[in-house]
C-alpha cells in the first residue's frame, strides 16, 4: 500500500512569493494533519482536515491556508513567503480524525522542503 | 497551553543494554500520549501511544512506554537496545478531542553503539 505522498519534495522561492504543497494521503485515510518543522521551533501544527472540512487549526498567520478535496488529497498555501518560512512542510494522514479510534496515530510523509531566499 | 520536554538532546547506549528517552508534559485534563521515531531520510513513523488504560503500554519494534500521571512523565523504554535503533525520538501530547493535533518535544537523539 502506497504512503503517503507529497509534492514537490524540494523547491526554493523568494521572498513575497507564494507556494503551494500537495500531499496524497494513504489510500482509506480521510484525515489529513499539516506539520511545519524547523531547526528552531521543532515541529508545529499547522491544521487538520476531514472530509474537506477544517477541524483543527496552529498557530500561524493567515498566510497559511489548506484545503482538502473530495478525493482526500489536500494542499496547502502560503502567501507573502518570509524567510522564516522556510522548513520541511510535514503531511500527515489518519484513518480517524481528531477523536477517533486511531487519533493520533498519524502516517507522515517524506515532506516538502521549501527555501526562501 | 499543552507543552512536551524531552530534556535530553542525545541518550548513548550500547548495544544489547536497556535504554530509556525521557518525556514529561504539560496538559489540562488526561491527555493523549504518543512517542514517533524519525529514522535519516525517512517520515516520522508513529511508534505507541497511551489514550487510557494500563501504565505500560506496548509498540512497535520491541519498545514500550511507562505513562505516570503523578510524575507526568512518559518515558520510552526498550530492554535491549539495537544499533538500528539510532535515530531521532519525539514525544507528543494532544488533549482529549483534538488527537490529531499533537505538540511535540523537541526531540532527543538516540545512539546506540556496538
Amino acid at each position: 500500500k502506497a504512503g503517503v505522498t507529497q509534492t514537490p519534495r524540494y523547491l526554493i522561492k523568494t521572498r513575497g512569493q507564494q507556494v503551494t504543497l500537495s500531499c496524497s494521503p494513504i489510500s482509506g485515510h480521510r484525515s489529513v494533519s499539516w506539520y511545519q518543522q524547523t531547526p528552531g521551533q521543532g515541529l508545529q501544527f499547522l491544521f487538520e482536515y476531514f472530509s474537506e472540512t477544517q477541524r483543527n487549526k496552529g498557530n500561524f498567520p493567515g498566510r497559511f491556508s489548506g484545503r482538502q478535496f473530495s478525493n482526500s488529497r489536500s494542499e496547502m498555501n502560503v502567501s507573502t513567503l518570509e524567510l522564516g518560512d522556510s522548513a520541511l512542510y510535514l503531511c500527515a494522514s489518519s484513518l480517524s480524525p481528531s477523536g477517533g479510534p486511531n487519533t493520533g496515530e498519524l502516517f507522515f510523509g517524506e515532506g516538502s522542503r521549501l527555501t526562501v531566499l | 497551553a499543552q507543552s512536551v520536554a524531552q530534556p535530553e538532546d542525545q541518550v548513548n547506549v550500547a548495544e544489547g543494554n536497556p535504554l530509556t528517552v525521557k518525556c514529561t508534559y504539560s496538559v489540562s485534563g488526561n491527555p493523549y500520549l504518543f512517542w514517533y521515531v524519525q529514522y535519516p531520510n525517512r517520515g516520522l513513523q508513529f511508534l505507541l501511544k497511551y489514550i487510557t488504560g494500563d501504565n505500560l503500554v506496548k509498540g512497535s519494534y520491541g519498545f514500550e512506554a511507562e505513562f505516570n500521571k503523578s510524575q507526568t512523565s512518559f518515558h520510552l523504554k526498550k530492554p535491549s537496545a539495537l544499533v538500528s535503533d539510532s535515530a531521532l525520538y519525539f514525544c507528543a501530547v494532544s488533549p482529549r478531542g483534538y488527537g490529531n493535533k499533537l505538540v511535540f518535544g523537541a526531540g532527543t537523539i538516540l545512539r546506540v553503539k556496538s
